[in-house]
């Protein structure tokens, strides 16, 4: 059955340092992978899409790249401020209407 | 314009009742999804809902129902409650509900405790 693995539950990274995060598949096809961030008792919000035929996005300090060979995504937040402390969630989506999402890594920006 | 409303915000219920949460989408989506995230499960998705119909639903007991309305307001209904159903429940609306360019705008979930 499809399985999604988001690399660590917890990242407590420095201010102004790069955080890397991990969402790794098995035994599906997405046609498009998403990155949301989640605050606590706030639903997800939308930051980042990225479709099967690409391999990079940017958008300000985040950057989103998509691997279907390893069956992999990485999700960048450079400069990292404490402002990026949140729970980033990845989410797989393809044309059967829902979005199949990882656990959630916790970030921790200390200033 | 304005997001996703969900009502109530928090609800407590007992065993063996039931609970029936609603979910106003943004103006013009069609598409409503509802997910259930719990700590052990992450966000899991229960269905989704466009123009009044069900396209898909996801791997939950029977007890789990939901609807939409011609004004594209949906509800979900829990029968039977159970301690495990304890959750923060989601509901997330877009323009059509696939496709890589349809972005899925979340409310801010219900909070359901089941004593």
């Amino acid at each position: 059955s499809q399985k999604i693995e988001q690399n660590s539950e917890a990242l407590n990274i420095q201010e102004g340092k790069t955080a890397t995060l991990t969402c790794n598949y098995t035994n599906y096809s997405p046609a498009y992978l998403q990155w949301y961030r989640q605050d606590p008792g706030r639903g997800p919000v939308f930051l980042l899409l990225i479709r099967e035929n690409e391999k990079e996005k940017r958008k300000e300090r985040l950057k989103v790249t998509f691997d279907t060979t390893l069956k992999q995504s990485l999700f960048h937040i450079t400069a990292s401020q404490p402002a990026d402390s949140a729970t980033y969630l990845c989410a797989l989506g393809g044309n059967d209407y829902k979005l199949s999402f990882g656990a959630g890594t916790t970030v921790t920006v200390r200033a | 314009k304005a997001g996703v409303t969900q009502t109530p915000r928090y609800l407590i219920k007992t065993r063996g009742q039931q609970v029936t949460l609603s979910c106003s989408p943004i103006s013009g989506h069609r598409s409503v999804s509802w997910y259930q995230q719990t700590p052990g499960q992450g966000l899991q998705f229960l269905f989704e809902y466009f123009s009044e119909t069900q396209r898909n639903k996801g791997n939950f007991p029977g007890r789990f129902s939901g609807r939409q309305f011609s004004n594209s307001r949906s509800e979900m209904n829990v029968s039977t409650l159970e301690l495990g159903d304890s959750a923060l429940y989601l509901c997330a609306s877009s323009l059509q509900g696939w496709g890589s360019t349809d972005t899925q705008y979340f409310g801010p979930g219900t909070r359901l405790t089941v004593l």
